[in-house]
C-alpha cells in the first residue's frame, strides 16, 4: 500500500524558515518524481515544487522560487521542502504528491497524495 | 501560463441526478495532459481522470471525462451521496502545471 507522510509543518514568523519532509513507502521510491502542492485556508491547489526520480531536476513554482529548495534521499524514500524567507502568502496546508507515470522525468499528476502539513507564517 | 476557468462554482443536485462539470483553459492543453481530482473537506485530494478521459484506478464508471484542447468536461452519471466534494482540473502539459479553481458540488 503506497503511503506518504508529511511532517514538520508547525508556526512560524515571517521571515523565518522550516523544512517539511515526506516519507514514502509502498513503491519503488526512486522511480516516480516527487511533488509539493499546496492549499492555502480555503483557496484552491497550487503546485509549488518537483524533482524527478534520480534528484537530477528540480522545478519551483515563480512565487517560491529562489526561497524554496526541494531535495530528495532515495536511500531513505524522503522528499524535503526546505523553505526560506517565508512570507504570510506561504501560509498553507502542504501536501507531497506522487507522479502517477513511472518515468526518469515529471509528468505532473499524482496518484497519491499524503495527509498534509500545515504551515502558519505569523507573526 | 495556461489558465484554467472552472464553472458553475457551485453546482447545486441531488443524488441520482447527472452532473457536468466544466474546465476551460486560456491555451490549448497539449496532448489532452488534464486530469481531474475529487477533493472532500479535510482530504487531499483523490485523482479521478487523467489524459482527459482516462479514469485512475479504482474509479467508477459513472465518472466520465471528456473534451480536447481547451474544452473538458468532467461527467458524473448518477451522484451517489459521497460525490458531493470539490472538484478541481489541472492542467499538466505545460509548465508551470496549474489548476483550476474548483467546482463545489453540493447536495440540493
Amino acid at each position: 500500500e503506497v503511503q506518504l507522510v508529511e511532517s514538520g509543518g508547525g508556526l512560524v514568523q515571517p521571515g523565518g524558515s522550516l523544512r517539511l519532509s515526506c516519507a514514502a513507502s509502498g513503491f519503488t521510491f526512486s522511480n516516480y518524481a516527487m511533488t509539493w502542492v499546496r492549499q492555502a485556508p480555503g483557496k484552491g491547489l497550487e503546485w509549488v515544487s518537483a524533482i524527478v526520480g534520480s534528484g537530477g531536476s528540480t522545478y519551483y513554482a515563480d512565487s517560491v522560487k529562489g526561497r524554496f529548495t526541494i531535495s530528495r534521499d532515495n536511500s531513505q524514500n524522503t522528499v524535503s521542502l526546505q523553505m526560506n524567507s517565508l512570507r504570510d502568502e506561504d501560509t498553507a496546508v502542504y501536501y507531497c504528491a506522487k507522479d502517477r507515470q513511472r518515468s526518469t522525468g515529471w509528468y505532473g499528476y499524482f496518484d497519491y497524495w499524503g495527509q498534509g502539513s500545515l504551515v502558519t507564517v505569523s507573526s | 501560463e495556461i489558465v484554467l476557468t472552472q464553472s458553475p462554482g457551485t453546482l447545486s443536485l441531488s443524488p441520482g441526478e447527472r452532473a457536468t462539470l466544466s474546465c476551460r483553459a486560456s491555451q490549448s492543453v497539449s496532448a489532452s495532459y488534464l486530469a481531474w481530482y475529487q477533493q472532500k473537506p479535510g482530504q487531499a485530494p483523490r485523482l479521478l481522470i487523467y489524459g482527459a478521459s482516462s479514469r485512475a484506478t479504482g474509479i467508477p464508471d459513472r465518472f466520465s471525462g471528456s473534451g480536447s484542447e481547451t474544452d473538458f468536461t468532467l461527467t458524473i452519471s448518477r451522484l451517489e451521496p459521497e460525490d458531493f466534494a470539490v472538484y478541481y482540473c489541472q492542467q499538466y502539459g505545460s509548465s508551470p502545471y496549474t489548476f483550476g479553481q474548483g467546482t463545489k458540488l453540493e447536495i440540493k
